[in-house]
């Protein structure tokens, strides 16, 4: 089986634009959930979705949004991008009845913001 | 909001070395995972604890699901270089949602 993948894995943007990650979970996952990673620090939840709806949501801003689609692809969009934004997003995958379920990491997209 | 307390921030060891990490919450879990993360990569499911009072290896990794369900810990026996890295615990409570600790970091002494 694949594993999760991230695309793009390396991302340049400048202050203010708006940028769009994509995830494609293991097959056969309905959850992906996303995370913030800056260094040195640990994982920050970002949000949660499960069947084309999000099901739990961390404490970032509006500005970070995200969506699911039926074959269970997910985006995140982060608009009016500051530099503070600059970080690892990860993004995990699991089977999906419970957040509990083992998730599953890909490699990371990794945003600067200049 | 609820809370992992994950100790130490960091170690410096010799290779060979057994190494000992922890983590602790304010209130009961119903699992704990272990996760390895190497540089520039997404963390790595290393051991997944299901019972309280659980002991599971996996090589030279042992974990175990604490008896008060607020605490696990994870060893690794005879380190070698490639045991470098961020090791992070998380937890799921009883609203199923999957905390994370702020990970420790592994460096082994040349």
């Amino acid at each position: 089986k694949a594993g999760v993948t991230q695309t793009p894995r390396y991302l340049i943007k400048t202050r203010g634009q708006q940028v769009t990650l994509s995830c494609s979970p293991i097959s056969g996952h309905r959850s992906v959930s996303w995370y913030q990673q800056t260094p040195g620090q640990g994982l920050q939840f970002l949000f949660e979705y499960f069947s084309e709806t999000q099901r739990n949501k961390g404490n970032f801003p509006g500005r970070f949004s995200g969506r699911q689609f039926s074959n269970s692809r997910s985006e995140m969009n982060v608009s009016t991008l500051e530099l503070g934004d600059s970080a690892l997003y990860l993004c995990a995958s699991s089977a999906g009845g419970r957040q509990q379920e083992t998730q599953y990491f890909g490699p990371g997209t990794r945003l600067l913001v200049l | 909001g609820q809370q992992l307390n994950q100790s130490p921030q960091s170690m410096f060891i010799q290779e060979g070395e057994d190494v000992s990490m922890n983590c602790t919450s304010s209130s009961i879990f119903n699992t704990w995972l272990w996760y390895k993360q190497d540089p520039g990569e997404g963390p790595v499911l290393l051991i997944a604890l299901y019972k309280a009072g659980e002991l599971t290896s996996n090589g030279r990794l042992t974990a175990q699901f604490g008896i008060t369900r607020k605490d696990s810990f994870l060893n690794i026996s005879a380190s070698i270089p490639s045991d470098v890295g961020i090791y992070f615990c998380a937890g799921t409570d009883s609203n199923y949602q999957l905390i994370w600790g702020a990970g420790t970091k592994l460096i082994i002494k040349p």
